[in-house]
């Protein structure tokens, strides 16, 4: 079974470029999250999904960020205009129905100079 | 609003046992999960509980007070390989939201 799959691996930014991610869930999982870990801190929700409606997203930026799952499978997450403070790894997720389990992609991970 | 609090920190020898702990604080609360999080990978999932008690898994067991908010992940007979950061997430029945806290690192010593 393939895991969840992430890319780009790295991205390295100046301040106000854009930069998209990209997420391949595990197939048939219908639960997807977009999760931000900054350096030595947990993973902090942005935004989830369930199919290809949003459920969640009241923590993310709304100004810079954006996310979008429009098949309910694959999803994208949109920096708009890059801060440093949005330095992190970001983590997709997926889980199937009312599972608990979260299976995590590899992340990307993000430097804004 | 919901809160999820670890400590920093953990240190233990190996072939001895580890207990990390976990306070969280949530208006709905709907199950508990620890995550192991090695250093630059992604958090893999260890276990779940969503009732008061005990839940024996082998190499880990998990503990939940639902009345206290508190839970822990206990590691016996310690690896060094089990040096990693250990995860805490509490789900919102309400509002479905999973919640980490900033996890415990463990470090286990020879």
């Amino acid at each position: 079974e393939a895991g969840v799959t992430q890319s780009p691996r790295y991205a390295v930014l100046q301040e106000g470029q854009a930069v998209s991610f990209w997420c391949d869930p595990i197939s048939g999982h219908d639960t997807l999250y977009w999760y931000q870990q900054p350096r030595d801190q947990g993973p902090q929700l942005l935004v989830y999904f369930r199919d290809e409606a949003v459920i969640d997203n009241s923590q993310l930026p709304s100004d810079r960020f954006s996310a979008v799952r429009p098949k309910g499978t694959n999803s994208t997450l949109k920096i708009q205009s890059a801060k440093q403070g949005d330095t992190a790894t970001y983590l997709c997720a997926s889980s199937s129905g009312t599972n608990e389990r979260l299976f995590f992609g590899h992340g990307t991970k993000l430097s804004v100079l | 609003g919901q809160g999820v609090e670890q400590p920093a920190k953990l240190m233990s020898v190996e072939g001895t046992f580890a207990r990390v702990n976990c306070t969280y604080s949530t208006s709905g609360f709907n199950g508990l999960s620890w995550y192991q999080q090695r250093e630059g990978q992604a958090p893999v999932f260890l276990s779940y509980v969503v009732l008061d008690g005990l839940k024996d898994s082998g190499h880990f067991s998990t503990f939940l007070s639902r009345s206290n908010g508190y839970s822990y992940l206990l590691l016996t007979e310690l690896q060094i390989k089990d040096s990693a950061s250990y995860l805490c997430a509490v789900r919102d029945g309400n509002t479905g939201k999973l919640t980490f806290g900033d996890g415990t690192v463990l470090t286990v010593k020879p």
